[in-house]
């Protein structure tokens, strides 16, 4: 059970848009911790493709863009390409009484049509 | 470009300990928070612990008992220790890097996979 929840999958045909949430709560994206998006093509290391919410690094499409409000956050991709198959993951902290701790959502597989 | 390169057994036995290393290149350890990260097979990331080259740790409260992080600037290397090992610590293991000022993972290594099994 992830502290941030995803849908486990979303589809869509090439050049669709399809979104992508991230559910959290109030120890977590509601405390005013940042959302950060990580996208996984198979096989290989997870990579990041959004950061504090809705900045991409260099070299990252801007037809990904994220957002942020109250505890949820979103990616957007929009003219879905077959090159973003992949997972993608969300990531912020957490607040316990134990202290601030990094966690993930479980991901969503984006599938291609 | 910094570079980051997991390495250790492929293999361990149920109940024994667990040693990584990760050997950064292309730049410094310092002014870093240096991170573990597993993914096992089929499933999602799970953060394991970080490390501040200056000393501050911060470990998964869930592996915080079995999980000791470390980092040797001499060596520009991270490593990590997971105790009393099972099946369920079957996964691929990343290190990872965070800026001081983000919380975000800009660079991974590749990963290693571990396999627990007798």
């Amino acid at each position: 059970q992830s502290v941030l929840t995803q849908p486990p999958s979303v589809s869509g045909a090439p050049g669709q848009r399809v979104t992508i949430s991230c559910s959290g709560s109030s120890s977590n994206l509601g405390a005013g911790y940042d959302a950060h998006w990580y996208q996984q093509l198979p096989g290989t290391a997870p990579k990041l493709l959004i950061y504090a919410n809705s900045k991409r690094p260099s070299g990252v499409p801007d037809r990904f863009s994220g957002s942020k409000s109250g505890t949820s956050a979103s990616l957007a991709i929009t003219g879905l390409q077959a090159e973003d198959e992949a997972d993608y993951y969300c990531q912020s902290f957490d607040s316990t009484l134990s202290g601030s701790h990094v966690v993930f959502g479980g991901g969503t597989k984006v599938t291609v049509l | 470009q910094v570079q980051l390169q997991e390495s250790g057994p492929g293999l361990v036995k149920p109940s024994e300990t667990l040693s990584l290393t990760c050997s950064v290149s292309g730049g410094s350890i310092s002014s870093y928070y240096w991170n573990w990260i597993r993914q096992s097979p089929g499933k999602g990331l799970e953060w394991i612990a970080y490390m501040y080259y200056s000393g501050t740790t911060n470990y998964n409260p869930s592996l915080k008992s079995r999980v000791t992080i470390s980092v040797d600037p001499s060596k520009n290397q991270v490593s990590l220790t997971l105790r009393s090992v099972t099946a369920a610590d079957t996964a691929v293991y990343y290190c990872a890097r965070r800026a001081a000022a983000g919380r975000n993972f800009d660079h991974w290594g590749q990963g290693t996979l571990v396999t627990v099994s007798s």
